[in-house]
């Protein structure tokens, strides 16, 4: 079984609308992220958490709140989905040990119409 | 914040021709470095890690990286690519004293059988 689960895997909304996107972990890592990918600029961070009690936001948190449910869970919602919004949107978790390796979920590919 | 460049966006390689990536941070501080990889359609996963030590890294599937601390760079390297390491590779920096992690645009690598 997969470490990072996302869910869905795909979704196409449309403006407007509100998302949720969930992920899932077995890892037993404090420390979650969300992250979305656009091409050309690589990953850029959306919100992080470094355990339930504690939201943080990343360099591109507007237009996006999170929920840590649990050690285990971190979602993500648009609450107002825009066109720009189109991604591909990424969890990982980490273990906060020297190094901060993340380990990454597979993904949500998220259209805006 | 520490940013992160990657020089190349898109490499063309014959197979067994060699490969270097390039990755430059700017961040004064003590820093975690990586890169991982994006096969088509699938997570990020981890090729390989430097935190301390010996500041040339072996990875997996015969990559290495050298951190040269001088030249605030971290290139990936491996002497003779294959068709199968056709892929995304992202630089990763990670400030120790905030745990906070950049990501570069990303370099696609396209080999050609």
């Amino acid at each position: 079984d997969a470490d990072v689960t996302q869910t869905p895997r795909n979704r196409i909304t449309k403006t407007g609308k509100r998302i949720m996107l969930e992920c899932s972990q077995t890892k037993g890592h404090d420390r979650m992220y969300w992250y979305r990918q656009d091409p050309g600029l690589g990953l850029q961070l959306i919100y992080y958490s470094f355990d339930v009690k504690d939201i943080n936001k990343g360099e591109i948190s507007d237009g996006y709140s999170v929920s840590r449910q649990a050690q285990a869970k971190f979602s993500l919602s648009l609450e107002s989905a825009i066109p720009n919004q189109t991604a591909l949107y990424f969890c990982a978790t980490s273990d906060p040990g020297s190094t901060n390796e993340q380990f990454f979920g597979p993904g949500t590919r998220l259209t805006v119409l | 914040a520490q940013s992160v460049s990657q020089h190349n966006h898109h490499v063309i390689l014959s197979e067994a021709a060699s490969l270097e990536l390039g990755c430059n941070y700017s961040y004064g501080g003590t820093v975690n470095l990586f890169w991982y990889v994006q096969y088509p359609g699938q997570h990020l996963q981890l090729l390989l890690k430097y935190f301390s030590g010996d500041p040339l890294v072996k990875g997996i599937k015969g990559f290495e990286a050298e951190f040269i601390k001088s030249k605030f760079s971290f290139n990936l390297r491996k002497p003779s690519v294959q068709w199968s390491d056709t892929a995304e590779y992202f630089c990763a920096v990670n400030a120790r004293n905030n745990n906070d992690m950049r990501f570069g645009a990303g370099t696609r690598l396209t080999v050609k059988p």
